[in-house]
């Protein structure tokens, strides 16, 4: 069964830093990979996937993630937060066979920007 | 192109009671898959349709079920409601085709309060 693990459930940085979240994934097959966003009272917005087309991928809000098989991860950055950053972020993982659009999400990490 | 819509937005029901959610996806989009939001266990797959067959399921009893209409809008029925069926129900549309496959687009929820 295909899973996934974000390091970390709060994590909180000050305006402008780096922002890094972490996301290990276990699977038997090349996974399809997502990172989510969820902003109070909202539904999941897409920020990037990977589809095995390339390693390094960017997303909305200058957001990018890049895909490590050695290191069976798939973690989020952002160079400069922003204080609009601030959010439930979650890391999912599909089959990617037609058919099965199952997701399986982690248990998501709440972003706080420090002014 | 207008989103993924879910009716009603917020609901308050007793224990013992049924309810019935709504989800309109976004138009051309045959999938639809249901997710349940609790901060407990996280977002956990209930079940998705196409072509108004349901395809996949999650690990939920038998009072949760679903179905979907030819014009694939889709409604999820809970009988019996038990105080810990209050969440965020999730639905989520998908398109199925090379570009964007696996790439669900989430509606805002329906938040079920059971008393």
């Amino acid at each position: 069964a295909q899973s996934v693990t974000q390091l970390g459930s709060h994590v909180s940085v000050s305006e402008g830093a780096l922002v890094l979240l972490r996301c290990n994934y276990s699977s038997s097959v090349p996974p399809y990979l997502f990172w989510y966003v969820q902003y109070p009272n909202q539904g999941l917005q897409l920020l990037l996937k990977y589809t095995s087309a390339a390693t390094l991928v960017k997303g909305i809000n200058g957001f990018e993630a890049e895909f490590k098989k050695s290191e069976t991860s798939f973690h989020l950055t952002k160079p400069s937060a922003h204080m609009s950053d601030a959010a439930e972020y979650f890391c999912a993982v599909s089959p990617g066979n037609f058919g099965n659009e199952k997701l399986t999400f982690g248990t998501g990490t709440r972003l706080t920007i420090i002014p | 192109k207008a989103g993924v819509t879910q009716t009603p937005r917020y609901l308050i029901k007793t224990r013992g009671q049924q309810v019935t959610l709504s989800c309109s996806p976004i138009s051309g989009h045959r999938s639809v898959s249901w997710y349940q939001q609790t901060p407990g266990q996280g977002l956990q797959f209930l079940f998705e349709y196409f072509s108004e067959t349901q395809r996949n399921k999650g690990n939920f009893p038998g009072r949760f079920s679903g179905r979907q209409f030819s014009n694939s809008r889709s409604e999820m029925n809970v009988s019996t409601l038990e105080l810990g069926d209050s969440a965020l129900y999730l639905c989520a549309s998908s398109g199925l085709n090379k570009d964007s496959y696996n790439e669900q687009f989430f509606g805002p929820g329906t938040r079920l309060t059971v008393l």
